[in-house]
Protein backbone atom coordinates (compact mmCIF):
# COMPACT_ATOMS: atom_id res chain seq x y z
CA UNK A 1 0.00 0.00 0.00
CA UNK A 2 1.33 3.26 -1.18
CA UNK A 3 1.47 6.04 1.36
CA UNK A 4 2.97 9.53 2.50
CA UNK A 5 4.17 9.21 5.81
CA UNK A 6 4.45 12.52 8.12
CA UNK A 7 6.32 11.99 11.08
CA UNK A 8 3.86 13.62 13.88
CA UNK A 9 0.54 13.73 14.02
CA UNK A 10 0.12 15.95 16.67
CA UNK A 11 2.94 18.08 18.08
CA UNK A 12 3.02 21.25 20.36
CA UNK A 13 5.68 24.05 20.34
CA UNK A 14 7.09 27.12 22.28
CA UNK A 15 6.98 30.77 20.24
CA UNK A 16 10.21 31.00 18.66
CA UNK A 17 11.41 27.56 19.14
CA UNK A 18 12.41 25.25 15.37
CA UNK A 19 10.44 22.86 14.20
CA UNK A 20 10.79 20.17 11.84
CA UNK A 21 8.21 18.15 10.21
CA UNK A 22 9.25 15.48 8.18
CA UNK A 23 7.75 13.70 5.06
CA UNK A 24 8.51 10.79 3.36
CA UNK A 25 6.82 8.90 0.62
CA UNK A 26 7.43 5.48 -0.74
CA UNK A 27 6.01 5.97 -4.06
CA UNK A 28 9.42 7.33 -6.30
CA UNK A 29 6.81 10.42 -7.26
CA UNK A 30 8.50 13.75 -8.32
CA UNK A 31 7.14 16.04 -6.59
CA UNK A 32 5.94 16.88 -3.61
CA UNK A 33 4.11 19.60 -1.32
CA UNK A 34 3.85 21.26 1.83
CA UNK A 35 0.40 23.16 2.79
CA UNK A 36 -1.18 24.87 5.54
CA UNK A 37 -5.30 23.60 6.43
CA UNK A 38 -7.16 26.31 8.27
CA UNK A 39 -10.71 26.72 8.71
CA UNK A 40 -12.97 28.76 6.26
CA UNK A 41 -9.39 29.36 4.33
CA UNK A 42 -8.95 25.75 2.56
CA UNK A 43 -5.56 24.60 1.85
CA UNK A 44 -3.19 26.44 0.86
CA UNK A 45 0.77 26.01 -0.50
CA UNK A 46 3.70 27.07 1.30
CA UNK A 47 6.30 24.93 -0.44
CA UNK A 48 6.93 22.55 -2.99
CA UNK A 49 9.51 20.33 -4.86
CA UNK A 50 9.70 18.69 -8.33
CA UNK A 51 13.15 17.43 -8.12
CA UNK A 52 15.99 16.65 -5.52
CA UNK A 53 17.42 19.95 -4.13
CA UNK A 54 15.00 21.41 -5.70
CA UNK A 55 12.30 24.49 -4.22
CA UNK A 56 9.98 26.45 -5.46
CA UNK A 57 7.83 29.07 -3.06
CA UNK A 58 3.99 28.51 -2.77
CA UNK A 59 1.20 31.07 -1.91
CA UNK A 60 2.45 31.55 1.64
CA UNK A 61 6.12 30.83 1.87
CA UNK A 62 7.22 33.56 4.53
CA UNK A 63 8.37 31.98 7.71
CA UNK A 64 9.32 28.60 6.41
CA UNK A 65 11.97 26.82 4.53
CA UNK A 66 12.15 23.31 2.72
CA UNK A 67 14.89 20.71 2.47
CA UNK A 68 14.83 17.97 -0.42
CA UNK A 69 17.56 15.90 -0.08
CA UNK A 70 16.50 12.84 -0.89
CA UNK A 71 13.81 11.93 -3.64
CA UNK A 72 11.38 10.42 -1.22
CA UNK A 73 11.78 12.58 1.60
CA UNK A 74 10.41 16.38 1.91
CA UNK A 75 11.09 18.36 5.35
CA UNK A 76 9.50 21.80 6.42
CA UNK A 77 10.87 23.84 8.59
CA UNK A 78 9.78 26.96 11.13
CA UNK A 79 13.03 28.67 11.36
CA UNK A 80 11.33 30.67 14.57
CA UNK A 81 7.90 29.13 15.30
CA UNK A 82 4.62 31.87 15.73
CA UNK A 83 1.40 31.37 17.59
CA UNK A 84 0.02 32.35 13.77
CA UNK A 85 1.60 29.44 12.60
CA UNK A 86 -0.82 26.61 14.91
CA UNK A 87 -2.42 24.82 12.20
CA UNK A 88 -2.89 21.86 10.24
CA UNK A 89 -0.03 21.02 7.99
CA UNK A 90 -0.47 18.47 4.98
CA UNK A 91 2.50 16.66 2.91
CA UNK A 92 1.58 15.26 -0.39
CA UNK A 93 3.34 13.92 -3.56
CA UNK A 94 2.37 13.15 -6.82
CA UNK A 95 3.57 11.88 -10.24
CA UNK A 96 4.76 14.07 -12.96
CA UNK A 97 2.60 16.88 -14.14
CA UNK A 98 -0.66 16.09 -15.23
CA UNK A 99 -1.02 12.92 -13.21
CA UNK A 100 -5.02 11.93 -13.37
CA UNK A 101 -4.63 10.41 -10.06
CA UNK A 102 -3.44 13.60 -8.29
CA UNK A 103 -1.92 14.24 -5.12
CA UNK A 104 -1.41 11.88 -2.23
CA UNK A 105 -1.57 13.60 1.24
CA UNK A 106 0.19 12.30 4.61
CA UNK A 107 -2.38 11.69 7.58
CA UNK A 108 -1.16 15.38 8.42
CA UNK A 109 0.67 17.02 11.77
CA UNK A 110 -1.71 19.19 13.45
CA UNK A 111 0.67 21.50 15.50
CA UNK A 112 0.22 24.20 18.14
CA UNK A 113 2.98 26.87 18.92
CA UNK A 114 2.27 28.06 22.51
CA UNK B 1 -6.61 35.97 -9.88
CA UNK B 2 -7.46 32.39 -9.66
CA UNK B 3 -10.50 31.48 -7.90
CA UNK B 4 -12.48 28.52 -6.84
CA UNK B 5 -15.83 28.58 -5.36
CA UNK B 6 -18.24 25.84 -3.99
CA UNK B 7 -21.06 26.40 -1.04
CA UNK B 8 -19.44 26.76 2.37
CA UNK B 9 -22.12 23.91 4.03
CA UNK B 10 -24.53 21.80 3.03
CA UNK B 11 -27.17 19.12 4.82
CA UNK B 12 -28.72 16.22 2.95
CA UNK B 13 -30.78 13.10 4.54
CA UNK B 14 -29.76 9.81 5.24
CA UNK B 15 -30.56 7.43 1.55
CA UNK B 16 -31.11 10.93 -0.57
CA UNK B 17 -29.14 12.47 -3.30
CA UNK B 18 -26.83 15.55 -3.25
CA UNK B 19 -25.30 17.69 -5.48
CA UNK B 20 -22.03 19.80 -4.47
CA UNK B 21 -21.00 22.45 -7.30
CA UNK B 22 -18.18 24.10 -8.04
CA UNK B 23 -17.09 27.27 -9.95
CA UNK B 24 -13.70 27.85 -11.39
CA UNK B 25 -11.94 30.39 -13.15
CA UNK B 26 -8.19 29.87 -13.71
CA UNK B 27 -5.13 30.63 -15.59
CA UNK B 28 -5.39 27.33 -17.79
CA UNK B 29 -7.38 24.14 -16.79
CA UNK B 30 -5.70 20.59 -17.22
CA UNK B 31 -7.94 18.78 -14.78
CA UNK B 32 -10.49 19.22 -11.70
CA UNK B 33 -10.67 16.91 -8.75
CA UNK B 34 -12.59 16.08 -6.13
CA UNK B 35 -11.40 14.81 -2.86
CA UNK B 36 -13.01 14.10 0.61
CA UNK B 37 -11.82 14.83 3.66
CA UNK B 38 -12.77 13.56 6.92
CA UNK B 39 -12.69 16.00 10.12
CA UNK B 40 -8.96 16.02 11.06
CA UNK B 41 -8.13 13.25 8.69
CA UNK B 42 -6.37 14.19 5.19
CA UNK B 43 -7.68 14.65 1.91
CA UNK B 44 -8.05 11.51 -0.38
CA UNK B 45 -8.87 11.03 -4.07
CA UNK B 46 -12.95 11.14 -5.50
CA UNK B 47 -12.59 11.68 -9.04
CA UNK B 48 -10.67 13.46 -11.94
CA UNK B 49 -12.38 15.03 -15.34
CA UNK B 50 -10.55 16.33 -17.98
CA UNK B 51 -13.26 16.31 -20.51
CA UNK B 52 -16.57 17.81 -20.50
CA UNK B 53 -19.30 14.63 -19.27
CA UNK B 54 -20.28 12.59 -16.60
CA UNK B 55 -17.69 10.02 -14.83
CA UNK B 56 -19.15 7.47 -12.83
CA UNK B 57 -17.70 5.33 -9.80
CA UNK B 58 -20.34 3.63 -7.83
CA UNK B 59 -22.43 6.02 -5.55
CA UNK B 60 -20.15 8.77 -6.90
CA UNK B 61 -20.26 11.00 -10.27
CA UNK B 62 -18.88 13.84 -11.20
CA UNK B 63 -19.68 16.18 -14.14
CA UNK B 64 -17.51 19.18 -15.93
CA UNK B 65 -18.26 21.51 -18.29
CA UNK B 66 -15.18 23.43 -19.49
CA UNK B 67 -16.77 25.83 -21.24
CA UNK B 68 -18.62 27.17 -18.06
CA UNK B 69 -16.18 26.93 -15.68
CA UNK B 70 -18.52 24.49 -13.66
CA UNK B 71 -18.13 20.56 -12.13
CA UNK B 72 -20.53 18.99 -9.56
CA UNK B 73 -19.90 16.05 -7.76
CA UNK B 74 -23.05 13.81 -7.04
CA UNK B 75 -23.64 11.85 -4.12
CA UNK B 76 -26.63 8.78 -4.35
CA UNK B 77 -27.62 6.73 -1.61
CA UNK B 78 -25.96 9.02 1.05
CA UNK B 79 -24.70 7.36 4.48
CA UNK B 80 -23.61 8.28 7.47
CA UNK B 81 -20.23 7.82 6.66
CA UNK B 82 -20.54 10.38 3.63
CA UNK B 83 -20.09 13.42 6.32
CA UNK B 84 -17.32 14.99 5.29
CA UNK B 85 -15.65 17.95 3.73
CA UNK B 86 -15.60 17.66 0.11
CA UNK B 87 -12.70 19.62 -1.97
CA UNK B 88 -12.82 21.15 -5.20
CA UNK B 89 -9.55 21.33 -7.03
CA UNK B 90 -8.49 22.32 -10.37
CA UNK B 91 -4.95 21.76 -12.11
CA UNK B 92 -3.72 25.17 -14.13
CA UNK B 93 -1.64 25.71 -16.48
CA UNK B 94 1.59 25.68 -14.37
CA UNK B 95 0.17 22.09 -13.51
CA UNK B 96 -0.24 23.20 -10.09
CA UNK B 97 -3.43 22.38 -8.14
CA UNK B 98 -5.51 25.12 -6.79
CA UNK B 99 -8.24 24.31 -3.81
CA UNK B 100 -11.56 25.49 -3.39
CA UNK B 101 -12.24 26.07 0.32
CA UNK B 102 -14.54 22.83 0.57
CA UNK B 103 -18.23 22.38 1.20
CA UNK B 104 -18.78 20.38 4.38
CA UNK B 105 -21.76 17.67 4.01
CA UNK B 106 -24.23 17.10 7.17
CA UNK B 107 -25.84 13.76 7.00
CA UNK B 108 -28.70 13.39 8.81
CA UNK B 109 -31.07 10.59 9.68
Amino acid sequence: DVKVTQSSRYLVKRTGEKVFLECVQDMDHENMFWYRQDPGLGLRLIYFSYDVKMKEKGDIPEGYSVSREKKERFSLILESASTNQTSMYLCASSREDGDRYGYTFGSGTRLTVV
Amino acid sequence: GQNIDQPTEMTATEGAIVQINCTYQTSGFNGLFWYQQHAGEAPTFLSYNVLDGLEEKGRFSSFLSRSKGYSYLLLKELQMKDSASYLCAVLDSNYQLIWGAGTKLIIKP
